[in-house]
């Protein structure tokens, strides 16, 4: 079973621009979550879409949204860059997102902001 | 706040000898617990999990001890191998609501493994 993709894997954005990266889950999961990886800070919660659906939210500003489709497909995007959200965007998938359900994650996007 | 903290950022322990990396939390509502692992430029791959109704998981060379009193947990890897060198993150899952569990990863401990 192929795992989590996620494109592009590299980007470079100047300030002000916008941003949109793309993670396909592994088949059959319906949750996707994405998360923030910065040096030194571990991995931040950014939002979980389940059945097109955001359940759950992150406290990062409101220039981060995204969406899922029909086919679980998600997309993640950040409006205004600024040079802070320079990072790692890791996408994660898993089956429904019960308490013992386990993420899978794709390799991540690192995102420059110049 | 800090909910799940790994106070190693770092670790080095000879081939062959056991690496015990430490994960300390503070939310009582965590109830299941989870190590991955992460090589540069790849994204975290998991490791093993563990229960809140269990003290002890083992899968192969790796077992995690869970210490619900304490607020503890650890991850030994025995014995430790140079492909063991990477960066290990701790992660602590609670419900969070609309059927939702949510992680919280620590900052991660970078093992390395010297041969």
């Amino acid at each position: 079973k192929a795992g989590v993709t996620q494109t592009p894997r590299y980007l470079i954005k100047t300030r002000g621009q916008q941003v949109t990266l793309s993670c396909s889950p592994i088949s059959g999961h319906r949750s996707v979550s994405w998360y923030q990886q910065t040096p030194g800070q571990g991995l931040q919660f950014l939002f979980e879409y389940f059945s097109e659906t955001q359940r759950n939210k992150g406290n990062f500003p409101g220039r981060f949204s995204g969406r899922q489709f029909s086919n679980s497909r998600s997309e993640m995007n950040v409006s205004t860059l600024e040079l802070g959200d320079s990072a790692l965007y890791l996408c994660a998938s898993r089956v429904s997102g019960e308490g013992t359900d386990t993420q899978y994650f794709g390799p991540g996007t690192r995102l420059t902001v110049l | 706040d800090q909910q799940v903290k790994q106070n190693s950022p770092s670790l080095s322990v000879q081939e062959g000898r056991i690496s015990i990396l430490n994960c300390d939390y503070t939310n009582s509502m965590f109830d299941y617990f989870l190590w991955y692992k992460k090589y540069p430029a790849e994204g975290p791959t998991f490791l093993i999990s563990i229960s809140s109704i269990k003290d002890k998981n083992e899968d192969g060379r790796f077992t995690v001890f869970l210490n619900k009193s304490a607020k503890h947990l650890s991850l030994h890897i025995v014995p430790s191998q140079p492909g063991d060198s990477a960066v290990y993150f701790c992660a602590a899952s609670a419900y969070s609501g609309a059927g939702s569990y949510q992680l919280t990863f620590g900052k991660g401990t970078k093992l390395s493994v010297i041969p």
